[in-house]
Order: structure tokens, then sequence, then C-alpha cells
């Protein structure tokens, strides 16, 4: 079946640090690839996505580029700031060869991220 | 605001209360899902409505009970649940169509509390 494989937090960082989140995945088929954003007493928001091999997702400074060869699909931001404290999850979106989509996902256990000034 | 609403945001009961939980999606959307987040452990998917008819249980409890009257609204009815079943649950919505993108749509959540 489908996995997703995050690498364990709490992250902390100081402000303008280099942000790293990694991610690795099992799946069959041709699965989509996603980052979420879980900011306090919220649900989660989509960051980015990324739907085939080597397409690279990105938004607010945020960018993950999809590794087939490596079935990872690392997050990585240049500088955070401190309103980047969040939780990130990792997901997956299963389709077959046609390309329809299945419409679950499949979560990482969520990478806490805390910025300080 | 994502277009997904959900209410109440905080619920507190007792194990031998009867409650319901309410989302309502306002994006046109034919497929809805209720995920349970817990404490340090990944999302869990309970159940999946496409089209109003149930097509996923992830072998949840019969505690809960879900309903989808129509393709906006989703609910989730709660009886005799236990302390465990404490966490916040997501519903989520989506457009289920040819190509690959299955992005989900959540709401903000309803924080339970089971006493």
């Amino acid at each position: 079946g489908n996995s997703v494989t995050q690498m364990e937090g709490p992250v902390t960082l100081s402000e303008e640090a280099f942000l790293t989140i990694n991610c690795t995945y099992t799946a069959t088929g041709y699965p989509s690839l996603f980052w979420y954003v879980q900011y306090p007493g919220e649900g989660l928001q989509l960051l980015l996505k990324a739907t085939k091999a080597d397409d690279k997702g990105s938004n607010k400074g945020f960018e993950a580029t999809y590794r087939k060869e490596t079935t990872s699909f690392h997050l990585e931001k240049g500088s955070v700031q401190v309103s980047d404290s969040a939780v990130y999850f990792c997901a997956l979106s299963g389709s077959n060869a046609g390309g329809t989509s299945y419409g679950k996902l499949t979560f990482g256990q969520g990478t806490i991220l805390t910025v300080h000034p | 605001e994502t277009g997904v609403t959900q209410t109440p945001r905080h619920l507190v009961m007792g194990m031998t209360n009867k409650k319901s939980l309410k989302c309502e999606q306002h994006l046109g959307h034919n497929a809805m899902y209720w995920y349970k987040q817990s404490a340090k452990k990944p999302l869990e998917l309970m159940f999946v409505y496409n089209f109003k008819e149930q097509t996923e249980n992830n072998s949840v409890p019969s505690r809960f009970s879900p309903e989808c009257p129509n393709s906006s609204h989703l609910f989730l009815h709660l009886h005799t649940l236990q302390p465990e079943d404490s966490a916040l649950y997501l519903c989520a919505s989506s457009q289920r169509k040819q190509g690959p993108t299955g992005e989900l749509f959540f709401g903000e959540g309803s924080r339970l509390t089971v006493l």
C-alpha cells in the first residue's frame, strides 16, 4: 500500500535559517505529491504540489521537487520567518495509469517547525 | 477561508451523550471526507463520500456514524464515545475527476473532548 515517511520533528530554527524537511514515499501507480501546512488552531492548507516526476512545486518561498528515482519530495526554504512556524505534512494521492485520481490522500505524521526571532 | 466550514469548532461531551459534527462546502465539489487528527499520529482517513454515496469506511467503530444528505453537506454523528476518541476531526472536500491532482480542501476542524 501507499505510505509517506517524514523526518522526525520538532524542528527549531532561527529566523532566516535554511529549512529542509525530508519526505520519502512508497506508492504504486503514478502518485501526485503534496505539502500541506497547518497553522496553530487551523485546518490544513495546501502549500504546494507536484503531479509528475521532476516537477517542482513552489509557493511562499517554499520548494519541493518530485524525485521518482529516490522516491522523495523534500521541502526546502532558503530563509524561514517566525510566521512559518506550523506543522508541515507531506502527502501523496494515488492515480492509475489512465490518470484518474483516487481522491484520497495518504499523509505523513507531520513535522512541527518552530522559528525563533 | 477555504470554502469548507465546520461546526462546532469545539465540543465537550460525556461518554453517554449524543452529538453531531457538521461540515458544509461551498466549492461545488463532489467528494467529501472525514479525517481524525490525534496527537503524535498521522491523519487517519475515516470516511469518504462520492456523490453522496459512501465509498470508504476505514474500519471506523460504529459509535461514529456519518451522514451525507447531499454533495455539499456532511455530518458525523457521535454516540457513546470513549475518552480516546478525543481529537481534532477534520472535514475535507475535493473534485473527483480525470487527472492526478487529488487536492483536498480542509475545514478548520472540530476539536472534540470526551470526558
